[in-house]
């Protein structure tokens, strides 16, 4: 079965300091991964997707994700924090066929002046 | 101007009263979900449709129930059945080309007087 780890709950940054935000995954099949921010009481919106092609994903607001296949790992960067980046941001794995999504519980960003 | 909206952005239930949550997509999608997200969680999944007039339960269905008589149109019922009905409650779509990447609705709050 897929399973996805956010290995933070929370992550505090200064603004104009690089964000990282850790993520692993398990997965029996060649997955699909997925970056989702969420900001208060909104719904999600796609940051970024790995199907399978490139390794390193750009994704939009300036986020990037490499997808490291040894490490089981899909983790989340920014090379410059900014306030409006602060909100809840999930990773998630599709287990293949018809939309089975597997999200992570999630890891609150907050960005500080 | 596409998009999947959801109505109405709060919403209260009393004790033993069904309530019926409300999303249109006007992106041509063939899927639809509902999920649910509960504080300091991922989203779960509660039913899905793949195509007009069919629907699947999801990991947590019970207390749930659903319709998909028009492709823009998913309804989400809360019965009296369910006992925890306090929660956000997230609508998306699927794009018939790309189908694992979902597009998510505002949200509805619910609940509970």
């Amino acid at each position: 079965a897929q399973s996805v780890t956010q290995l933070d709950s929370h992550v505090s940054v200064s603004e104009g300091t690089p964000v990282l935000l850790r993520c692993n995954y398990s997965s029996s099949y060649s997955p699909s991964l997925f970056w989702y921010v969420q900001h208060p009481n909104k719904g999600l919106q796609l940051l970024l997707k790995y199907t399978s092609a490139a390794t390193l994903v750009k994704g939009i607001n300036g986020f990037e994700a490499e997808f490291k296949k040894s490490e089981t790992s899909f983790h989340l960067t920014k090379p410059s924090a900014h306030m409006s980046d602060a909100a809840e941001y999930f990773c998630v794995v599709s287990e293949g066929g018809y939309n089975k999504l597997i999200f992570g519980a999630g890891t609150r960003l907050a960005v500080h002046p | 101007d596409g998009g999947i909206t959801q109505s109405p952005k709060y919403l209260f239930r009393k004790e033993g009263q069904n309530v019926t949550l409300s999303c249109e997509q006007n992106l041509n999608h063939d899927a639809m979900y509902w999920y649910r997200q509960d504080p300091g969680q991922g989203l779960r999944l509660i039913y899905y449709s793949q195509i007009v007039n069919d629907f699947q339960k999801g990991d947590i269905a019970e207390g749930y129930s659903v319709s998909r008589e028009k492709k823009e149109s998913f309804p989400l019922t809360v019965t009296s059945a369910q006992k925890n009905p306090t929660a956000f409650y997230l609508c998306a779509s699927s794009d018939p080309g790309t189908q694992e990447t979902q597009y998510f609705g505002p949200g509805t709050r619910l609940l509970v007087l």
